[in-house]
Protein backbone atom coordinates (compact mmCIF):
# COMPACT_ATOMS: atom_id res chain seq x y z
CA UNK A 1 0.00 0.00 0.00
CA UNK A 2 1.24 3.74 -0.66
CA UNK A 3 1.59 6.02 2.36
CA UNK A 4 1.41 9.53 2.02
CA UNK A 5 2.79 11.89 4.37
CA UNK A 6 1.90 15.65 4.81
CA UNK A 7 4.14 18.34 6.60
CA UNK A 8 3.74 20.14 8.42
CA UNK A 9 0.81 18.92 10.62
CA UNK A 10 0.12 21.86 11.95
CA UNK A 11 0.53 25.60 10.48
CA UNK A 12 -0.38 28.86 11.92
CA UNK A 13 -0.35 31.97 9.61
CA UNK A 14 -2.02 35.53 8.55
CA UNK A 15 -4.16 37.00 6.52
CA UNK A 16 -2.75 37.74 3.56
CA UNK A 17 0.57 34.96 3.75
CA UNK A 18 1.63 32.52 1.05
CA UNK A 19 1.59 28.96 2.70
CA UNK A 20 3.39 25.73 1.00
CA UNK A 21 1.97 22.16 2.34
CA UNK A 22 4.08 19.67 1.24
CA UNK A 23 2.65 15.83 0.21
CA UNK A 24 4.90 13.24 -0.28
CA UNK A 25 4.12 9.16 -1.70
CA UNK A 26 5.99 6.01 -0.50
CA UNK A 27 6.39 5.58 -4.28
CA UNK A 28 6.00 7.36 -7.70
CA UNK A 29 2.06 7.67 -8.27
CA UNK A 30 2.84 9.85 -11.56
CA UNK A 31 0.59 13.27 -11.16
CA UNK A 32 -2.33 10.89 -9.41
CA UNK A 33 -2.70 13.01 -6.90
CA UNK A 34 -6.06 14.87 -5.33
CA UNK A 35 -6.10 17.83 -2.62
CA UNK A 36 -9.21 18.71 -0.37
CA UNK A 37 -10.03 21.20 2.06
CA UNK A 38 -12.36 19.92 5.37
CA UNK A 39 -13.94 22.37 7.38
CA UNK A 40 -15.41 21.46 11.01
CA UNK A 41 -18.18 19.27 10.92
CA UNK A 42 -18.42 19.57 7.09
CA UNK A 43 -17.49 16.97 4.24
CA UNK A 44 -14.35 17.54 2.67
CA UNK A 45 -14.40 19.67 -0.63
CA UNK A 46 -12.27 19.18 -3.69
CA UNK A 47 -9.44 21.51 -4.43
CA UNK A 48 -7.14 20.26 -7.17
CA UNK A 49 -6.96 16.48 -9.13
CA UNK A 50 -4.03 15.27 -11.06
CA UNK A 51 -1.60 17.02 -8.95
CA UNK A 52 -2.19 20.77 -10.77
CA UNK A 53 -5.66 21.14 -12.28
CA UNK A 54 -8.03 23.23 -9.99
CA UNK A 55 -11.44 21.90 -9.35
CA UNK A 56 -14.00 24.08 -11.02
CA UNK A 57 -15.23 27.43 -8.89
CA UNK A 58 -12.25 26.62 -6.54
CA UNK A 59 -10.46 30.36 -6.09
CA UNK A 60 -7.37 30.91 -8.39
CA UNK A 61 -5.40 31.59 -5.04
CA UNK A 62 -4.93 27.34 -4.46
CA UNK A 63 -2.80 26.23 -6.89
CA UNK A 64 -0.76 22.33 -6.95
CA UNK A 65 2.56 21.37 -8.38
CA UNK A 66 4.79 18.10 -8.36
CA UNK A 67 4.93 14.60 -9.92
CA UNK A 68 6.28 11.34 -8.71
CA UNK A 69 6.67 11.61 -5.19
CA UNK A 70 6.73 14.86 -3.86
CA UNK A 71 3.91 17.06 -4.19
CA UNK A 72 2.82 20.85 -2.78
CA UNK A 73 0.09 22.89 -2.51
CA UNK A 74 0.43 26.21 -2.13
CA UNK A 75 -2.36 29.28 -1.06
CA UNK A 76 -0.86 32.23 -2.51
CA UNK A 77 -2.69 34.68 -0.12
CA UNK A 78 -4.53 33.33 2.69
CA UNK A 79 -8.13 34.48 3.07
CA UNK A 80 -10.23 34.69 6.23
CA UNK A 81 -11.93 31.41 4.85
CA UNK A 82 -9.04 29.24 3.96
CA UNK A 83 -8.42 28.36 7.72
CA UNK A 84 -8.49 24.45 7.69
CA UNK A 85 -7.50 20.78 7.15
CA UNK A 86 -5.87 20.17 4.19
CA UNK A 87 -5.64 16.47 3.12
CA UNK A 88 -3.97 14.97 -0.10
CA UNK A 89 -4.58 11.73 -1.57
CA UNK A 90 -3.29 9.27 -3.94
CA UNK A 91 -5.39 7.55 -6.90
CA UNK A 92 -2.23 6.06 -8.47
CA UNK A 93 -3.77 2.51 -6.88
CA UNK A 94 -5.72 0.42 -5.00
CA UNK A 95 -6.01 0.93 -1.51
CA UNK A 96 -6.05 4.78 -2.49
CA UNK A 97 -4.91 6.33 0.70
CA UNK A 98 -5.09 10.35 2.32
CA UNK A 99 -2.74 11.99 4.05
CA UNK A 100 -2.61 12.68 7.77
CA UNK A 101 -3.90 15.96 7.35
CA UNK A 102 -2.59 19.53 7.72
CA UNK A 103 -4.77 21.80 10.21
CA UNK A 104 -3.99 25.13 8.86
CA UNK A 105 -4.63 27.91 12.04
CA UNK A 106 -5.04 31.70 12.18
CA UNK A 107 -1.90 32.84 14.02
CA UNK B 1 -27.41 19.67 -8.52
CA UNK B 2 -25.65 16.89 -7.51
CA UNK B 3 -26.69 15.49 -4.56
CA UNK B 4 -25.60 12.35 -2.48
CA UNK B 5 -27.21 11.79 1.36
CA UNK B 6 -26.41 9.28 3.15
CA UNK B 7 -28.53 7.33 5.83
CA UNK B 8 -28.82 4.30 8.06
CA UNK B 9 -25.69 5.32 11.02
CA UNK B 10 -26.54 5.02 14.44
CA UNK B 11 -25.49 2.94 17.69
CA UNK B 12 -24.50 -0.47 17.03
CA UNK B 13 -22.88 -3.02 19.75
CA UNK B 14 -19.37 -4.78 18.72
CA UNK B 15 -20.39 -8.23 16.36
CA UNK B 16 -23.40 -5.84 15.13
CA UNK B 17 -24.28 -4.91 11.69
CA UNK B 18 -25.52 -2.12 9.92
CA UNK B 19 -26.41 -1.34 6.44
CA UNK B 20 -25.36 2.18 5.04
CA UNK B 21 -27.33 3.84 1.88
CA UNK B 22 -26.42 6.62 -0.13
CA UNK B 23 -28.87 8.00 -2.74
CA UNK B 24 -28.12 9.75 -5.04
CA UNK B 25 -29.39 12.62 -7.44
CA UNK B 26 -28.73 15.34 -10.10
CA UNK B 27 -26.20 13.32 -11.97
CA UNK B 28 -26.78 10.07 -14.03
CA UNK B 29 -25.69 7.62 -11.23
CA UNK B 30 -25.42 4.23 -13.39
CA UNK B 31 -22.34 6.59 -15.54
CA UNK B 32 -20.16 6.82 -12.28
CA UNK B 33 -18.05 4.75 -10.03
CA UNK B 34 -18.69 5.58 -6.51
CA UNK B 35 -16.63 5.41 -3.05
CA UNK B 36 -17.03 5.32 0.85
CA UNK B 37 -14.60 7.38 3.04
CA UNK B 38 -14.52 7.24 6.63
CA UNK B 39 -13.37 9.90 9.43
CA UNK B 40 -12.83 8.54 13.06
CA UNK B 41 -13.38 11.24 15.73
CA UNK B 42 -10.82 13.95 15.58
CA UNK B 43 -9.21 11.91 13.51
CA UNK B 44 -8.00 11.72 9.36
CA UNK B 45 -9.57 10.51 6.04
CA UNK B 46 -9.59 6.82 5.71
CA UNK B 47 -10.93 5.42 2.35
CA UNK B 48 -12.75 2.85 2.61
CA UNK B 49 -14.13 0.68 -0.37
CA UNK B 50 -15.07 1.67 -4.45
CA UNK B 51 -17.62 0.11 -6.88
CA UNK B 52 -17.41 1.06 -10.79
CA UNK B 53 -20.65 2.26 -12.55
CA UNK B 54 -21.89 -1.11 -13.33
CA UNK B 55 -20.44 -2.81 -10.21
CA UNK B 56 -17.75 -4.69 -12.41
CA UNK B 57 -14.82 -3.53 -10.39
CA UNK B 58 -15.26 -3.41 -6.40
CA UNK B 59 -12.18 -3.04 -3.96
CA UNK B 60 -11.47 -2.71 -0.43
CA UNK B 61 -9.60 -1.31 2.10
CA UNK B 62 -7.91 -4.05 4.03
CA UNK B 63 -9.40 -2.80 7.59
CA UNK B 64 -12.69 -3.53 6.63
CA UNK B 65 -12.23 -6.47 4.21
CA UNK B 66 -14.27 -9.71 4.76
CA UNK B 67 -16.30 -7.54 7.06
CA UNK B 68 -17.67 -5.36 4.36
CA UNK B 69 -19.52 -5.26 1.40
CA UNK B 70 -20.15 -2.62 -1.28
CA UNK B 71 -23.11 -2.98 -3.65
CA UNK B 72 -25.29 -0.63 -5.78
CA UNK B 73 -28.85 -0.34 -7.17
CA UNK B 74 -28.40 1.45 -10.68
CA UNK B 75 -32.13 1.89 -10.75
CA UNK B 76 -32.30 2.95 -7.56
CA UNK B 77 -29.76 5.96 -7.72
CA UNK B 78 -28.34 4.03 -4.55
CA UNK B 79 -25.16 3.16 -3.23
CA UNK B 80 -24.81 0.70 -0.02
CA UNK B 81 -22.35 -1.02 2.16
CA UNK B 82 -23.02 -3.71 4.52
CA UNK B 83 -21.11 -3.83 7.41
CA UNK B 84 -20.90 -6.77 9.46
CA UNK B 85 -18.44 -8.07 12.38
CA UNK B 86 -18.21 -4.38 13.53
CA UNK B 87 -15.39 -3.30 15.79
CA UNK B 88 -14.85 -0.42 18.07
CA UNK B 89 -12.37 1.30 15.61
CA UNK B 90 -14.59 1.05 12.81
CA UNK B 91 -16.37 3.85 14.72
CA UNK B 92 -16.38 6.79 12.36
CA UNK B 93 -18.75 9.18 9.53
CA UNK B 94 -18.83 7.21 6.50
CA UNK B 95 -19.25 9.71 3.50
CA UNK B 96 -20.09 8.35 0.39
CA UNK B 97 -18.08 10.20 -2.93
CA UNK B 98 -18.25 10.06 -6.48
CA UNK B 99 -15.65 9.89 -8.79
CA UNK B 100 -16.21 11.96 -12.15
CA UNK B 101 -15.05 10.08 -14.84
CA UNK B 102 -13.42 6.51 -15.36
CA UNK B 103 -9.93 7.90 -15.71
CA UNK B 104 -10.27 9.63 -12.50
CA UNK B 105 -10.09 8.13 -8.61
CA UNK B 106 -10.39 12.09 -7.37
CA UNK B 107 -13.91 12.62 -5.51
CA UNK B 108 -15.59 15.39 -6.81
CA UNK B 109 -19.30 15.18 -4.84
CA UNK B 110 -19.30 14.13 -1.14
CA UNK B 111 -22.91 13.59 1.02
CA UNK B 112 -22.83 15.00 4.15
CA UNK B 113 -21.77 12.37 5.87
CA UNK B 114 -23.62 9.59 8.54
CA UNK B 115 -22.28 8.67 12.11
CA UNK B 116 -21.62 5.12 13.15
CA UNK B 117 -20.84 4.54 16.77
CA UNK B 118 -19.84 0.73 17.84
CA UNK B 119 -20.45 0.76 21.55
CA UNK B 120 -21.64 -1.87 24.26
Amino acid sequence: AIRMTQSPSSLSASTGDRVTITCRASQGISSYLAWYQQKPGKAPKLLIYAASTLQSGVPSRFSGSGSGTDFTLTISCLQSEDFATYYCQQYYSYPYSFGQGTKLEIK
Amino acid sequence: EVQLVESGGGLVKPGGSLRLSCAASGFTFSSYSMNWVRQAPGKGLEWVSSISSSSSYIYYADSVKGRFTISRDNAKNSLYLQMNSLRAEDTAVYYCARVPSDSAGEFDYWGQGTLVTVSS
